[in-house]
C-alpha cells in the first residue's frame, strides 16, 4: 500500500506572538547546530546557526537557545508573522567526523493565525 | 546569484519504472548533496560529492539507486528499477566545499517523485 510520512508537531500561534520551537539532538560531537525553514514547495532555508561552544545567539526576530547539558534546542520568533508559517527543522554537523554531514530533526509545523 | 537548479519539480512514475533528476548547483561549489526527503521527515542525505568524486554515499541504496558528477559541475541522480517507498522530494543542494570558512548548504527546490 502507499506509504504515509510521520505525522509533524505542530505549533499554532497567533501573529503577534513569540514563537518557541524546541528540538533534540543526539550527537555531542557537532561543532555547529542550525535551524532551516521550508516553505511548501521549497528546500530547506537557512535561519540561523549555532557553535557548539555557545549558549545563546540572536539574529533579526531569533534567537537560538543551546543546553548541551539535556541536549535541547531552542529556536525562539519575535513577533510572529503570517510569512513565518512553514516546517522549521533543526540539524546537526560535525565538521571533521562524516565528513560535514548534516543530520536533521523531525520537523515542526508553525502556523501563525492573522 | 542564481541557486540551485533541479528538473524536474515533479514526475510520477508506475513502480518498476525508471527515473532521473537532474541538479545544477551555484556557480564555483565544490560540493554537491543529494537529500530524499520523505514525507513528514526532515532531509536525508543519499550521497555527496566533492568535485567529480564521491565523499559519502553509505546511505544510497545501491541496487536501484545511481548518481554521477563527471565534470565535477551539474549532477544527476537515477532510480531503476523504483518502488512505492520511493516516492518522496529529491533535494539537491551545494556548498563551496571544504577549507572554505563556511558548511553552509543552499538547497534547491526539490523534485517531488509519485510512484504508483
Amino acid at each position: 500500500g502507499e506509504s504515509v510520512g510521520l505525522h509533524l508537531p505542530t505549533l499554532s500561534v497567533q501573529e503577534g506572538d513569540n514563537s518557541i520551537i524546541n528540538c533534540a539532538y543526539s550527537n555531542s560531537a557537532s561543532d555547529y547546530f542550525i535551524w532551516y525553514k521550508q516553505e511548501s514547495g521549497k528546500g530547506p532555508q537557512f535561519i540561523i546557526d549555532i557553535r557548539s561552544n555557545m549558549d545563546k545567539r540572536q539574529g533579526q526576530r531569533v534567537t537560538v537557545l543551546l543546553n548541551k547539558t539535556v541536549k535541547h534546542l531552542s529556536l525562539q520568533i519575535a513577533a510572529t508573522q503570517p510569512g513565518d508559517s512553514a516546517v522549521y527543522f533543526c540539524a546537526e554537523i560535525s565538521l571533521y567526523n562524516q565528513g560535514g554531514k548534516l543530520i536533521f530533526g523531525q520537523g515542526t509545523e508553525l502556523s501563525v493565525k492573522p | 546569484e542564481a541557486g540551485v537548479a533541479q528538473s524536474p519539480r515533479y514526475k510520477i512514475i508506475e513502480k518498476r519504472q525508471s527515473v532521473a533528476f537532474w541538479c545544477n548547483p551555484i556557480s564555483g561549489h565544490a560540493t554537491l548533496y543529494w537529500y530524499q526527503q520523505i514525507l513528514g521527515q526532515g532531509p536525508k542525505l543519499l550521497i555527496q560529492f566533492q568535485n567529480n568524486g564521491v565523499v559519502d554515499d553509505s546511505q544510497l541504496p545501491k541496487d536501484r539507486f545511481s548518481a554521477e558528477r563527471l565534470k565535477g559541475v551539474d549532477s544527476t541522480l537515477k532510480i531503476q528499477p523504483a518502488k512505492l517507498e520511493d516516492s518522496a522530494v529529491y533535494l539537491c543542494a551545494s556548498s563551496l566545499g571544504p577549507g572554505q570558512g563556511t558548511y553552509e548548504q543552499y538547497f534547491g527546490p526539490g523534485t517531488r517523485l509519485t510512484v504508483t
